[in-house]
C-alpha cells in the first residue's frame, strides 16, 4: 500500500529558528510531491511542488527538496516567524494512482514570538 | 479567476436528511476530487473525476455519491446523513504541468458539516 508519513505530528520552535519538517514515502515511483500549508479553519494553500525529475524547489524563505530513492522529501523554513504557524501537508502522486494524491497527516507548527 | 468555489460554508443536518455539496472550478481542469477531513487527521479521499461523466471511488467513498456532467462542476450528495459523516469537505481540481504526468492540486475553502 502506498502511504505518506509525516514526523513529528507537532513542532513547536521560537521565533528566528530554521527548521525542517519531514515527509516520507513507501514507492519511489512517484510523479511529483506537493507541500501544501493550512490554516485553523481554512483551505489548504499549495507551497511548492516538485516534479519527479527535479531535486529541490525555492519559495522566498521556503525550500523543498526530494530524494526518491529513499523515498523522502523535506521542507526548510528559513527564520521562521509567528506567522508561519500552520499545519504542513505532503502530498504524493503516485504511478498507478489514476490522478490520485495520497496525503501525510500533516505536522503543526507553532513558532512561539 | 475565482478559483475552486465551494458551497454552502456550514451546513447543520438532521440524521436522515439528505443534501449536495456543490463545487466548482473555472480553470478547465480535467481533474476534479472530494475530501474529507476530520479533527486532527489527514484528507482522506472520497470521489475523483478524470474528466466530464467519468468518476470513480477513493478510499471513503461510503454514503456518498457525485456526478460530473460539465468539466466545471463536481457536486458530492450526502444520503441519509449520519454522525459520522460531520467532518470538513474539500473539493480540488488538478491540472498537468509541464510534458510529463505531473498534476498540481488546488483546493477550495472547505464545507463545513456537521450532523445531529
Amino acid at each position: 500500500k502506498q502511504e505518506v508519513t509525516q514526523i513529528p505530528a507537532a513542532l513547536s520552535v521560537p521565533e528566528g529558528e530554521n527548521l525542517v519538517l519531514n515527509c516520507s514515502f513507501t514507492d519511489s515511483a512517484i510523479y511529483n510531491l506537493q507541500w501544501f500549508r493550512q490554516d485553523p479553519g481554512k483551505g489548504l494553500t499549495s507551497l511548492l511542488l516538485i516534479q519527479s525529475s527535479q531535486r529541490e524547489q525555492t519559495s522566498g524563505r521556503l525550500n523543498a527538496s526530494l530524494d526518491k530513492s529513499s523515498g523522502r522529501s523535506t521542507l526548510y523554513i528559513a527564520a521562521s516567524q509567528p506567522g508561519d504557524s500552520a499545519t504542513y501537508l505532503c502530498a504524493v502522486f503516485f504511478y498507478n494512482q489514476g490522478g490520485k494524491l495520497i496525503f501525510g497527516q500533516g505536522t503543526e507548527l507553532s513558532v512561539k514570538p | 479567476n475565482a478559483g475552486v468555489t465551494q458551497t454552502p460554508k456550514f451546513r447543520i443536518l438532521k440524521i436522515g436528511q439528505s443534501m449536495t455539496l456543490q463545487c466548482t472550478q473555472d480553470m478547465n481542469h480535467n481533474y476534479m476530487y472530494w475530501y474529507r477531513q476530520d479533527p486532527g487527521m489527514g484528507l482522506k479521499l472520497i470521489y475523483y473525476s478524470v474528466g466530464a461523466g467519468i468518476t470513480d471511488k477513493g478510499e471513503v467513498p461510503n454514503g456518498y455519491n457525485v456526478s460530473r456532467s460539465t468539466t466545471e462542476d463536481f457536486p458530492l450528495r450526502l444520503e441519509l446523513a449520519a454522525p459520522s459523516q460531520t467532518s470538513v469537505y474539500f473539493c480540488a481540481s488538478s491540472y498537468p504541468i509541464g510534458q510529463g504526468f505531473s498534476y498540481e492540486q488546488y483546493f477550495g475553502p472547505g464545507t463545513r458539516l456537521t450532523v445531529t
